[in-house]
Order: structure tokens, then sequence, then C-alpha cells
């Protein structure tokens, strides 16, 4: 099966960086993706990380390492509307994603 | 394409009734998952397709849970027997297959209340 571990909440000031780490016990494994998740919304796709290293999309990057088990999503020149549940989630090689609990993040004036 | 639309959004019942949800992904999409979520929990698996295949049940799942995808595009999500500790909201999402990334694209969800 699939273990994640994500932190349950962050707290962060407007315009600051905060990263949200995520780690992952997986056999199969076939990438990892971010999603967004506001309140009383469905979660929508940030970034998805198959090798090791960094992509960066504008504000948001998402760091890899598979041999570590290990991944964190960078959110940099915060925004109010970047409070959300950050949701960490492991693809296998079925083509199945398992999600951990999710990373609410508060940002703050 | 609209995206993924699951219907209905809301359903209240009484435990022990019989409910059923219904999504349709994406047109091009060859997969189909469904999830639960509580408050403060990330999206539980339940099932996936691919085409009319279902090729995944999650071992947490009672039988009192069925899923079909009769023809490779709609999906329904039936529980039968409901009790109070199904009230969750549910989440279809669908995804293809041999794409780059295979991320999945969620419909609005369905919450279910059982009284």
């Amino acid at each position: 099966g699939q273990n994640i571990d994500q932190p349950t909440e962050m707290t962060a000031t407007e315009g600051a960086i905060v990263q949200i780490n995520c780690t992952y016990q997986t056999s199969g494994f076939n990438g990892l993706f971010w999603y967004q998740q506001h309140a009383g919304e469905a979660p929508t796709f940030l970034s998805y990380n198959v090798l090791d290293g960094l992509e960066e999309k504008g504000r948001f990057s998402s760091f890899l390492s598979r041999s570590k088990g290990y991944s964190y999503l960078l959110l940099k020149e915060l925004q109010m509307k970047d409070s959300a549940s950050y949701l960490c989630a492991v693809k296998t090689n079925a083509g199945k994603s398992t999600f951990g609990d999710g990373t609410t993040l508060t940002v703050k004036p | 394409d609209t995206g993924v639309s699951q219907d209905p959004r809301h359903k209240i019942t009484k435990r022990g009734q019989n409910v059923t949800f219904r999504c349709d992904p994406i047109s091009e999409h060859n997969r189909l998952y469904w999830y639960r979520q509580t408050l403060g929990q990330g999206p539980e698996f339940l099932t996936y397709f691919q085409n009319e295949a279902q090729l995944e049940k999650s071992r947490l799942l009672s039988d009192r849970f069925s899923a079909e995808r009769p023809k490779g595009s709609f999906s329904t999500l039936e529980i039968q027997r409901t009790e109070q500790g199904d009230s969750a909201m549910y989440l279809c999402a669908s995804s293809f297959q041999g794409g780059d990334t295979g991320e999945l694209f969620f419909g609005e969800g369905s919450r279910l209340t059982v009284l």
C-alpha cells in the first residue's frame, strides 16, 4: 500500500515563501502530483514530478527525490487567494493516485 | 467540453435507503475514478475504470457499494442500505491514460448526508 505524510496545517504571511513537504512510501511509483483544494471546491491540478529535480511553474515549484521518497511544493510571493488545502498524491504504475490528507495553508496579511 | 459533471450535487437520505450518483467525465478521457472525502481528510480511493472495465475496487469498500461504467462513458456509484458513516463528499475524476501526466480532473462532487 501507500503511506503519504504531510503536515496538517501551516501559516504564512502574504508576500512570503512557504514550503510544504510530503514524504511517501509506495510500490510501483510512477509520479507525484500536487493539487490545490479551496474550501468547498474540488481539487485542481498544480504540478507533476516523475523524475528527480525541480519543476517550476510561475509562483509554484515542486521538487522530487525518488530515492528519499520526498517531495515539496514551494509557493512564492504568497497571496491571500493561496489559502487552501494542498494535497500530495502518488501515482502508481497501474495509474491509480493515492492522496495524503492535505496541508491547510492559511495566508495572513 | 464542460469538464467533469456530477449529479446530484447534494443528497439527503435516511439510513437504510439506497442512493445513486452519476458522473459524466471529460469525453476523451478513458479513465474514471471515484473517491470519497470527509472533512479534514484527503480524497480516499474507492474504485476506477479504464473504458468500461473496472480495474480496482478498494478493499475498504463494503459490498454495499457498487459502481458501473456500462459503455465506457458515464459512470454510476450506488450505495445500498446507507449508514450514517457513509456521509461524505463523493468525488468523480477522469484522466487520459497515455498522456503526459495523467492528472485527474475532478467534478464538483456529490455531497451525501445520511440521517
